[in-house]
């Protein structure tokens, strides 16, 4: 089993709808989650970190279930500009302290007109 | 700031040639990485670094070396390079004190080796 699985969608969606990715991860001990952004042909962005009670950052609402070890990402009023592959991110401190940061292959939601 | 750049942007190598890819940060971030990312495999750590002078392997080292004479960057050598290391790089950096863990990205590199 994968450490961090993401549906690979693609995700086609109508401008102005409402769209929910998940993911999950293997490891329990796993301690911090974060949402990047990936453009097409460019570099991954942070988008935001995910708490445990759960946040909100405009559009976007990130969740974690720590029973059933996923997170999830969702977004609301789907804009043009959301079109991107939206990449999990897990982190595990391991025994030495260093934290192992773990990618999800990612999620692409394709948003149209 | 320029961040994270990353040269050469696009590279074509033949089997068994090598190269040297270089990452440079003006951030004065302490922590530096490596990732290779291919379809359906997402981003997997290739090297890491922790500071000037330390490097540590990472998911996917065999192939591949590092150095960091310098805080401000981190190089990636291909000692004999492979159609299997065809791949766009990227190289990444943070803070090691930052509680968000942001990791900032390059542009990436694009390799073909045929």
């Amino acid at each position: 089993r994968k450490e961090v699985e993401q549906d690979p969608g693609p995700f086609n969606v109508p401008e102005g709808a409402t769209v929910a990715f998940n993911c999950t991860y293997s490891n329990s001990a796993s301690q911090s989650f974060f949402w990047y952004r990936q453009d097409c042909r460019k570099e991954p962005k942070l988008l935001m970190s995910v708490y445990s009670s759960g946040n909100e950052d405009g559009r976007f609402t990130a969740q974690l279930n720590r029973a059933s070890q996923y997170i999830s990402l969702l977004i609301r009023d789907s804009k043009l500009s959301d079109s991107a592959t939206y990449l999990c991110v897990v982190n595990i401190r391991n025994s030495g302290g260093y934290q192992k940061v773990t990618f999800g292959t990612g999620t692409k939601l394709q948003v149209i007109p | 700031n320029a961040g994270v750049t990353q040269t050469p942007k696009f590279r074509v190598l033949k089997t068994g040639q090598s190269m040297t890819l270089l990452c440079a940060q003006d951030m004065n971030h302490e922590y530096m990485y490596w990732y290779r990312q291919d379809p359906g495999m997402g981003l997997r750590l290739i090297h890491y670094s922790v500071g000037e002078g330390t490097t540590a392997k990472g998911e996917v080292p065999d192939g591949y070396n590092v150095s960091r004479l310098k805080k401000q960057n981190f190089l990636l050598g291909l000692e004999s390079a492979a159609p299997s290391q065809t791949s766009v790089y990227f190289c990444a950096s943070r803070f090691r004190q930052d509680s968000s863990y942001e990791q900032y990205f390059g542009p990436g590199t694009r390799l073909t080796v045929t």
